[in-house]
């Protein structure tokens, strides 16, 4: 069983279309994340949720909305892609207070 | 905020040498450093972390070093293998139990290659 799975692992799209990417985990865990690596490998922190709750929220352009449907699902909105939000987003979990994040395979976003 | 360089960004060894990565850290409150390791299409997996009560930690092939003093922290793999081959990277935070511990900066990563 896949501890973090994301959907789709591959998005090719337009600029100006909305997409999304789905996150479950079934470890159990009540903190979420996304991260997004870019084409140089580097890894930067978007949203973390505890319980349902926003408590990270990095200055990430509104167009992106997370969504917390309930603990073990973490979801990725993002309005009017543009070029530079081609990248693989990353979504992880880990159990509140212990330091491990568990990350799922990624979601490669290509605009064009 | 917190500001984590990375050293080598490429390092390549030959199968049976050890290999070292370096990091520094800007933010003296950060307390938790943690190196992943991610290999080809696949997300980052944890290999080791330490904490700042502890200056070194040790796991089978792979040890981590911290100086808090300077603020550099150090991973070591002796005796590395083809399947070593993998970008690490480090990382920092404030974390100290709570939710703080995810909110984590990363190094720009190290592109290591074992050739056999």
């Amino acid at each position: 069983d896949t501890a973090v799975s994301q959907t789709p692992k591959y998005l090719v799209t337009q600029m100006g279309n909305d997409k999304s990417i789905k996150c479950e985990q079934n470890l159990g865990h009540d903190t979420m994340y996304w991260y997004k690596q870019d084409s140089k490998k580097f890894l930067k922190i978007m949203f973390s949720y505890n319980n349902k709750e926003l408590i990270i929220n990095e200055t990430v352009p509104n167009r992106f909305s997370p969504k917390s449907p309930d603990k073990a699902h973490l979801n990725l909105h993002i309005n009017s892609l543009e070029l530079g939000d081609s990248a693989v987003y990353f979504c992880a979990s880990s159990h509140t207070n212990y330091g491990e994040l568990f990350f799922g395979e990624g979601s490669r976003l290509t605009v064009l | 905020g917190e500001n984590v360089e990375q050293h080598p960004s490429t390092l390549s060894v030959q199968e049976g040498d050890s290999a070292v990565i370096k990091c520094t850290y800007s933010d003296s409150a950060s307390n938790y450093f943690p190196w992943y390791k991610q290999e080809l299409g696949k997300g980052p997996q944890l290999i080791i972390d330490i904490r700042s009560n502890v200056g070194e930690k040790k796991d089978q092939r792979i040890a981590v070093t911290l100086n808090k003093t300077a603020k550099h922290f150090s991973l070591h793999i002796t005796e590395t293998q083809p399947e070593d081959s993998a970008v690490y990277f480090c990382a920092a935070s404030t974390g100290a139990g709570g939710t703080s511990y995810g909110k984590l900066t990363f190094g720009q990563g190290t592109i290591l290659t074992v050739h056999p």
